[in-house]
């Protein structure tokens, strides 16, 4: 079983490229969901999609853009990067609503220079 | 103050004792609590959910809830070396909001 799959898993970018993370979960699951992960900081919601069709903002939206092309896939997009968005990205997938399991994407570690 | 507070760590425990971890939240309101594994440069991974008041106890891992005093814990028996990893709690509203996460507390345990 794949689960859920992220790619790339490392990526540098220059400040002011683009680009895309690309996440797919074959669990049939309705929800899925874009983090970030800072040093002390935890995980920040960056945006989500309830079901397919849906997406909205989360704590820090900002920078980002996203995609639910179809049930499987959930792309984020930073348009103009910025050093400030160098993190871990990670994707995530859960059955239902935000108090089921949530089943995580290995990460993608961004470093914008 | 953060809505989900843990203690950073490192948490050092010798083997085979019984690791504590601990977080606190501030709205009142809160009603699922998650508690997920993340190990070194690896992905977070569900342990236990909670929802009442109390103790659950699943294999080693026992998560407990204190809803009046806003507080949910972790406890590991018989400790492991596999065990040494980052503990992340998570806790939401309810199904219509998201879930707020803790920094985590690293737990290190020594053979």
């Amino acid at each position: 079983n794949a689960g859920v799959t992220q790619t790339p898993k490392f990526q540098v970018l220059k400040t002011g490229q683009s680009m895309t993370l690309q996440c797919a979960q074959d669990m049939n699951h309705n929800s899925m969901y874009w983090y970030r992960q800072d040093p002390g900081m935890g995980l920040r919601l960056i945006y989500y999609s309830a079901s397919e069709g849906t997406t909205d903002k989360g704590e820090v939206p900002n920078g980002y853009n996203v995609s639910r092309l179809n049930k499987r896939e959930f792309s984020l997009r930073l348009e103009s990067a910025a050093p400030s968005q160098t993190s871990v990205y990670f994707c995530a997938s859960s059955e239902g609503s935000w108090n089921t399991e949530a089943f995580f994407g290995q990460g993608t570690r961004l470093t914008v220079v | 103050q953060k809505e989900v507070e843990q203690n950073s760590g490192p948490l050092s425990v010798p083997e085979g004792a019984i690791a504590s971890l601990n977080c606190t939240y501030s709205d009142r309101v809160s009603q699922s609590f998650f508690w997920y594994r993340q190990y070194s440069g690896k992905s977070p991974e569900l342990i236990m959910s909670i929802y009442s008041n109390g103790d659950k106890e699943d294999g080693r891992f026992t998560a407990q809830l204190n809803k009046a005093s806003q507080y949910v814990s972790l406890l590991i028996r018989d400790s492991q070396p596999s065990d040494s990893a980052t503990y992340l709690c998570a806790v939401n509203r309810d199904s219509n909001y998201q879930l707020i996460w803790g920094a985590g507390t690293k737990l290190i345990i020594k053979p």
